[in-house]
């Protein structure tokens, strides 16, 4: 079955500190991997994805495929990252696929 | 990009009603899909809304209760039929795979609440 997986409901970090929010997948086939932000009163908006391999607002995430595996990362974090992340993947690439999200993990970030 | 506006944002119904939610998209687009997100739940799909053809609804979600539209390639609706407080969620409209590769963009949401 095609499934998102986000252990962490909340991570609560201070600002300076690493963060890592964990995504573990189960997909039959090469799916393609995102990290979804939703900041507070906003609508839910692309962060990244894995086959740009880029880095924004100093997020990384890398795809590992034998974890099935795609942790976000970030050295220091701020407290403007505080916001809903959620992992989620479609399926090969072609036009207008569905997206399957995790639960989603809230990052607070305090100073 | 694609920018995605719907109606209404926020809505209290009773039980037994009916609501139609409207999404406006600023630019021709093929898919549009439609998630739930209930209460503490992550997002899921109702189904997918070809212009021209009829949706297509995932597993758990049919016809009857959530009819949709699709009259012209800005434009989808969904109603959410004979309500019950389970139906209280946001409901999203979205549209991608087709722009700058597989980004999907989000409307901004309809909080529904049933009493």
């Amino acid at each position: 079955a095609q499934r998102v997986t986000q252990p962490e409901k909340l991570l609560s970090v201070f600002k300076g500190a690493p963060v890592e929010l964990k995504c573990n997948y189960s997909y039959s086939g090469s799916p393609e991997l995102f990290w979804y932000v939703q900041y507070s009163r906003q609508r839910l908006q692309l962060l990244l994805r894995h086959i740009s391999r880029e880095s924004i607002k100093g997020f990384t995430a890398d795809l590992n495929k034998g974890e099935t595996s795609f942790h976000l990362k970030k050295p220091f974090a701020q407290e403007e990252d505080s916001a809903m992340y959620y992992c989620a993947l479609s399926g090969p690439r072609q036009a207008g696929t569905a997206l399957i999200f995790g639960k989603g993990t809230t990052l607070s970030v305090s100073s | 990009s694609a920018v995605i506006s719907q109606k209404p944002s926020r809505d209290i119904c009773q039980r037994g009603t009916s609501l139609t939610i409207q999404c406006q998209v600023d630019s021709q687009v093929t898919m549009m899909f439609w998630y739930r997100q209930q209460p503490g739940q992550s997002l899921t799909l109702i189904a997918t809304a070809n212009q021209g053809s009829e949706a297509t609804y995932e597993s758990g979600f049919v016809i009857d209760k959530f009819p949709i539209s699709r009259p012209n390639l800005t434009f989808s609706t969904l109603t959410v039929s004979n309500m019950s407080p389970e139906d209280s969620s946001i409901y999203l409209c979205s549209v991608g795979g087709g722009f700058s590769g597989y980004e999907q963009f989000f409307g901004p949401g309809t909080r529904l609440t049933v009493l």
